[in-house]
């Protein structure tokens, strides 16, 4: 079964410092997805990023970079200059081929960014 | 372009009530998911529909939950009777059907109170 783990629950950075958020990743599909998406307080999803695991390399999407290290099955989020509106709920999410379309979530990490 | 809209954005309701929600998807999408969100916990899926047929129901509670997508666009999600376990936030996405990275987008939830 597939299975996303985020172990950090929290996390705070100074604004304009970059940060990484950890996400590890579990599947013995060969054909997947990696999402990174962000949930603030007005409980929108919103998706940040997208890896494929054929993709040979990192997904990059404005301040967003994914570091995909397929070997260890980690996907880990860095986020470049943070900004004050990039507090919120963070959640790494995986699809796979076969697998009806459905994602999968961690339980998420909260980002606290602080001026 | 509206993105997915659902309604209501909160509500509150003593158990064993009825309780129902609504989600118009994007223009086009014609896959449909509904996940319950509990707190401090990632998304999980109830059920998914391809255009109006419910492709993957396996996680919907059926005995007091049920989903109907008429003419596949809208969908309704219902529970009867609510339970106070069922306090959560219900989000609705949608898609193109076809590969990994699809055009998901959710919309901002339905955040339930069960009292």
């Amino acid at each position: 079964a597939q299975k996303i783990t985020q172990t950090q629950p929290g996390m705070f950075v100074q604004e304009k410092e970059a940060v990484t958020l950890d996400c590890t990743y579990d599947t013995s599909d060969q054909s997947y997805g990696l999402f990174w998406c962000k949930q603030p307080s007005s409980g929108e999803m919103i998706f940040l990023i997208y890896q494929g695991s054929y993709d040979e390399q990192n997904a990059t999407e404005g301040r967003y970079s994914l570091n995909f290290q397929k070997a260890r099955k980690s996907a880990n989020l860095v986020i470049s200059a943070s900004q004050l509106g990039d507090s919120a709920m963070y959640f790494c999410a995986m699809n796979y081929q076969g697998g009806s379309e459905k994602l999968v979530f961690g339980k998420g990490m909260k980002l606290t960014v602080n001026p | 372009e509206a993105g997915v809209v659902q309604s209501p954005r909160y509500k509150i309701i003593e158990k064993k009530q009825p309780v129902a929600f609504w989600c118009n998807p994007i223009s086009g999408h014609n896959t449909l998911y509904w996940y319950r969100q509990n707190l401090g916990q990632g998304p999980e899926l109830l059920i998914r529909y391809e255009n109006e047929e419910a492709v993957d129901d396996s996680q919907l509670p059926k005995d007091r939950f049920s989903a109907e997508r008429l003419k596949g666009v809208d969908s309704t999600l219902k529970i009867q009777p609510a339970e106070l376990g069922d306090s959560a936030v219900y989000l609705c996405a949608s898609s193109l059907q076809g590969g990994l990275n699809y055009g998901y987008t959710f919309g901002s939830g339905t955040r339930l109170t069960v009292v």
